[in-house]
């Protein structure tokens, strides 16, 4: 497995403000995912975080508002845009292709609350 | 489309006994990969196990095993010994070609002493 990091832990933020989320992993890996897991629901992918080129999206999440940045196969980020309460959940990040693997880690989360 | 499903909204068992936690799958894809997370209070989400399509031997894990029958579409996860600590929220998922993950909507598990 890698060791995954996420910063911050938790937020609350003010409506209409954006939020930057870090994920930094112990060795190079060649996928990296966000994903979002609202208030008792289960996890929602919103992008592969691809190195050297735009994110792919998928359907009901754009980039605007959730812009991504993976300038190297260790670090990504996720930017919560504008964001309202409906953006209130636990984001996190997912590695897969470790050795070779296809197993799937995932960092510890960011708690965000929107008010 | 992939899709899980967790049929099981919560499961009560005894400290000691094992409990199986159900998971059917539907995809068209050959290849696909399948996993077992479990995330306590605390947010985080804990890899078990992971069975690939193709490996013919059940995944285990320590305490943790994957019960794979691919016929019937299903991968359940079997927890032997339950301890306290395995009170948490599990989640049972799929990746297909691109390893991205579906998830199911899960079964939150507490564990009686």
């Amino acid at each position: 497995s890698a060791v995954i990091s996420q910063k911050p832990s938790r937020d609350i933020c003010q409506r209409g403000t954006s939020l930057t989320i870090q994920c930094q992993v112990d060795s190079q890996v060649t996928m990296m995912f966000w994903y979002r897991q609202q208030p008792g629901q289960s996890l929602t992918l919103i992008a592969t975080a691809n190195q050297g080129s735009e994110a792919t999206y998928e359907s009901g999440f754009v980039i605007d508002k959730f812009p991504i940045s993976r300038p190297n196969l260790t670090f990504s980020t996720l930017t919560v845009s504008n964001m309202s309460p409906e953006d209130s959940s636990i984001y996190l990040c997912s590695v897969s292709g470790l050795a070779g693997s296809d197993e799937q880690y995932f960092g510890p989360g960011t708690r965000l609350t929107v008010t | 489309a992939q899709k899980i499903t967790q049929t099981q909204p919560g499961m009560f068992v005894q400290e000691k006994e094992a409990v199986t936690l159900d998971c059917t799958y539907d995809t068209s894809d050959q290849s696909y990969g399948l996993f077992w997370y479990k995330q306590p209070s605390s947010g985080e989400m804990i890899f078990l196990i992971y069975q690939g399509s193709y490996d013919e031997q059940n995944a285990t894990e320590g305490r943790y095993s994957l019960n794979f029958q691919k016929a019937r579409k299903s991968a359940n996860l079997v927890i032997s010994a339950s301890q306290l600590g395995d009170s948490a929220m599990y989640f049972c998922a799929m990746t297909d070609t691109d390893y991205k993950l579906s998830f199911g909507a899960g079964t939150t598990v507490t564990v009686r002493a």
